[in-house]
């Protein structure tokens, strides 16, 4: 069955980096796509941005370019975002999910604080 | 960026009662609109695609419809574990947009 696993909770520090995974099963990650969304607990959800993993192409909300970075490891079935620079309007869950919303990654709380 | 207006913000029926919801868009998105279900502390669960289809393994009285800007979700017979905050994806242009959500309770 389709599985995407995320990284644990992180706790890190205004201006320092992180960087969140998405390892994923049960379906073919190399001709897939895959979104990324941040949800502050309580509100709506935003889509941060889109990457097809065959080649690395990826697409951004132009809310989130310069903040996050989305790249994929084929050889490992894991997709990848790094949020820089990060500030405590950054505190949120992160979600990755196969493109097209159908599966879902169980959510990653990223707290920035000093 | 497409707005995607949700009404109403929060809902409070009986168990056995018919509840929709409606997701208004600012621009015309064809039929490329989900419906999520997100229950407290876990991720959405998809509902619906491209505005009336129902994902597999969803029960039947979940249903969408609606085309161009609006669109309406429909539970015919609410039960205890629809309990949820539901939100509506517009999928038809970049950036993704969603509604504001939809706090479903029961009374």
């Amino acid at each position: 069955q389709v599985k995407l696993q995320q990284s644990g909770a992180e706790l890190v520090k205004p201006g320092a980096s992180v960087k969140l995974s998405c390892k994923t099963s049960g379906y073919t990650f190399s001709t897939s796509y895959m979104s990324w969304f941040k949800q502050i607990p309580g509100q709506s959800i935003e889509w941060i941005g889109m990457i097809y993993a065959g080649d690395g192409g990826t697409g951004y909300n132009q809310k989130f370019k310069g903040k996050a970075t989305l790249t994929v490891d084929t050889s490992s079935s894991t997709a990848y975002m790094d949020l820089s620079s990060l500030t405590t309007e950054d505190s949120a869950v992160y979600f990755c999910a196969r493109a097209g919303g159908d599966y879902w990654g169980q959510g990653v709380m990223v707290t920035v604080s000093s | 960026d497409i707005q995607m207006t949700q009404s109403p913000s929060f809902l409070s029926a009986s168990v056995g009662d018919r509840v929709t919801i409606n997701c208004k868009a600012s621009q015309n998105i064809n039929r490329y609109l989900n419906w999520y279900q997100q229950k407290l502390g876990e991720a959405p669960k998809l509902l619906i695609y491209n505005a009336n289809s129902l994902q597999t393994g969803i029960p039947s009285r979940f249903s969408g419809s609606g085309s161009g800007t609006d669109f309406t979700l429909t539970i015919s017979s609410l039960q205890p574990e629809d309990v949820a905050t539901y939100f509506c994806l517009q999928h038809n242009s970049w950036p993704w947009t969603f509604g504001g959500g939809t706090k479903l309770e029961l009374k």
